[in-house]
C-alpha cells in the first residue's frame, strides 16, 4: 500500500538554526498537509497546500514557517529561526482529493520527525 | 468552533474483553468524522471514516464506530481486545476548510 514517507525521523538542531523537514505524499495524491503535536498536547493543523500554493494556514504558520514542493514529488516545510517551542512531532499528510458530502477522502500519514531544539 | 471531546484520556482492557473508546463532536449539520491509531513511535494510521451513508461504519482490525446524531457521539468500539491494540486513538473531524481537527487522544491499555 501507498505510503507517505518522512525524513529524517528525529533531526536536533541548535535554537536559531534553520531546520528543513521532508516529506514524500503518496504519488497521486494533489493535497498536501502539515501538522505538529507538541509533547503531552493535540496534534495541531499548521498548513494545507494545493496547486503549489498555500490554501490555508494556522496561527502557529507565522513568517519563520514556509513550505514548499520544490519538485514533483517532494514537499518541505523550513522553519527559518528555529526556538525550544518549536520542539515537536512534525506530522505530513497527504489526500487524494477535497472530500465530498458522499465520501471523506481520508488523509494519510507519515511516521513523523521529532524536532528537538537545544 | 467546531471540536470533537475523547471522554478518557486512558482506557484499561483485558485481552479479549470488549474496548469502548468515547467521542463526542460539537453539532453540526454534517460532520466528517475520523478515527485514527498511532502506535508507539509511529505515524496517524486511519482506522475508519463515517460517510453518512450508514452510521455503523467498519474499519480495519475489527474496530467499527457507531454515528449517533441524536448524542452527537462516533463512539468506537471492538469486540474482543488484543495486545496489538495497544495504541492512542484519536477521534477527528474534518472543519469546513477540510483541516483535521484532532481529539485529545485515549491511549488503550491491553492487559494480558
Amino acid at each position: 500500500e501507498p505510503e507517505v514517507t518522512q525524513t529524517p525521523s528525529h533531526q536536533v538542531t541548535q535554537m536559531g538554526q534553520e531546520v528543513i523537514l521532508r516529506c514524500v505524499p503518496i504519488s497521486n495524491h494533489l493535497y498536501f498537509y502539515w501538522y505538529r503535536q507538541i509533547l503531552g498536547q493535540k496534534v495541531e493543523f499548521l498548513v494545507s497546500f494545493y496547486n503549489n500554493e498555500i490554501s490555508e494556514k494556522s496561527e502557529i504558520f507565522d513568517d519563520q514557517f514556509s513550505v514548499e514542493r520544490p519538485d514533483g514529488s517532494n514537499f518541505t516545510l523550513k522553519i527559518r529561526s528555529t526556538k525550544l517551542e518549536d520542539s515537536a512531532m512534525y506530522f505530513c499528510a497527504s489526500s487524494e482529493a477535497l472530500p465530498d458530502f458522499y465520501s471523506n477522502q481520508p488523509q494519510h500519514f507519515g511516521d513523523g520527525t521529532r524536532l528537538s531544539i537545544l | 468552533a467546531q471540536s470533537v471531546t475523547q471522554l478518557d484520556s486512558h482506557v484499561s482492557v483485558s485481552e479479549g474483553t470488549p474496548v469502548l473508546l468515547r467521542c463526542n463532536y460539537s453539532s453540526s449539520y454534517s460532520p466528517s468524522l475520523f478515527w485514527y491509531v498511532q502506535h508507539p513511535n509511529k505515524g496517524l494510521q486511519l482506522l475508519l471514516k463515517y460517510t453518512s451513508a450508514a452510521t455503523l461504519v467498519k474499519g480495519i482490525n475489527g474496530f467499527e464506530a457507531e454515528f449517533k446524531k441524536s448524542e452527537t457521539s462516533f463512539h468506537l468500539t471492538k469486540p474482543s481486545a488484543h495486545m496489538s491494540d495497544a495504541a492512542e486513538y484519536f477521534c477527528v473531524r474534518m472543519d469546513s476548510s477540510y483541516k483535521l481537527i484532532f481529539g485529545s487522544g485515549t491511549r488503550l491499555l491491553v492487559r494480558p
